[in-house]
């Protein structure tokens, strides 16, 4: 069975930094392109950034471009989102998603159960 | 990236049906067959619904369904039960530019 599992959310000043790690097992990690997804408190699902199967693509969401960083260890079957310079509209659940193939759809079968991220001061 | 457009809201007694309509553009919705919904129940993580339009993943019920048609897709829930309660999410791939957007989700409430 796929299963991911998210670490490293915490509470981190505005302009701080914070790096979250996902943790995949049950598939064949580098077959799969893999994404983050933020929930914001009583908000609803914003895609925030996905990385291909082989790492060599990355893509962000506008909200993130130039402050986030996705990268991925397939051999440790982790991905990582390296966040700098957070701002408290950053707050939020992060969710871990696997796509359904290589180069991603948006088509996420299995998720994370996330992790809470919290800019503040 | 903007939004896709979901009703905020719908409701039905238990046995009836429920459509939520998910709207985007020829960029998203209209320019491609990857239009996904999600169920997402309270302090829960999403669950995927709904795939590639009209797909249901192994062990969805065959209540769900989806549809598209032009830049709108569409999540009808049928025989509505008490579990069905929940928010749902569409999404859609956008191409290498935007990627992937989320609709701003429909709760759905069981009279």
């Amino acid at each position: 069975e796929a299963q991911l599992v998210e670490s490293g959310g915490d509470l981190v000043q505005p302009g701080g930094s914070l790096r979250l790690s996902c943790t995949a097992s049950g598939f064949t990690f580098g077959s799969f392109a893999m994404s983050w997804v933020r929930q914001a408190p009583r908000k609803g699902l914003e895609w925030v950034s996905a990385i291909s199967g082989s790492g060599a693509s990355t893509y962000y969401a506008d909200s993130v471009k130039g402050r986030f960083t996705i990268s991925r260890d397939n051999p440790k079957n982790t991905v990582d989102l390296q966040m700098n310079s957070l701002r408290a509209d950053d707050t939020a659940v992060y969710y871990c998603a696997r796509d359904n193939g290589g180069y991603g759809s948006g088509t996420y079968f299995t998720w994370g159960q996330g992790t809470l991220v919290t800019v503040s001061s | 990236q903007s939004a896709l457009t979901q009703p905020p809201s719908a409701s039905g007694s238990p046995g009836q049906s429920v459509t939520i309509s998910c709207t985007g553009t020829s960029r998203d919705v209209g320019g491609f067959e990857y239009v996904s919904w999600y169920q997402q129940h309270p302090g829960k993580a999403p669950k995927l619904m709904i795939y590639e339009v009209t797909k249901r993943p192994s062990g969805v019920p065959d209540r769900f369904s989806g549809s598209k048609s032009g830049n709108t897709a569409s999540l009808t829930v049928s025989g509505l039960q008490a579990e069905d309660e929940a928010d749902y999410y569409c999404n859609s791939f956008a191409g290498s530019n935007n990627f992937v957007v989320f609709g701003g989700g429909t709760k759905v409430t069981v009279l």
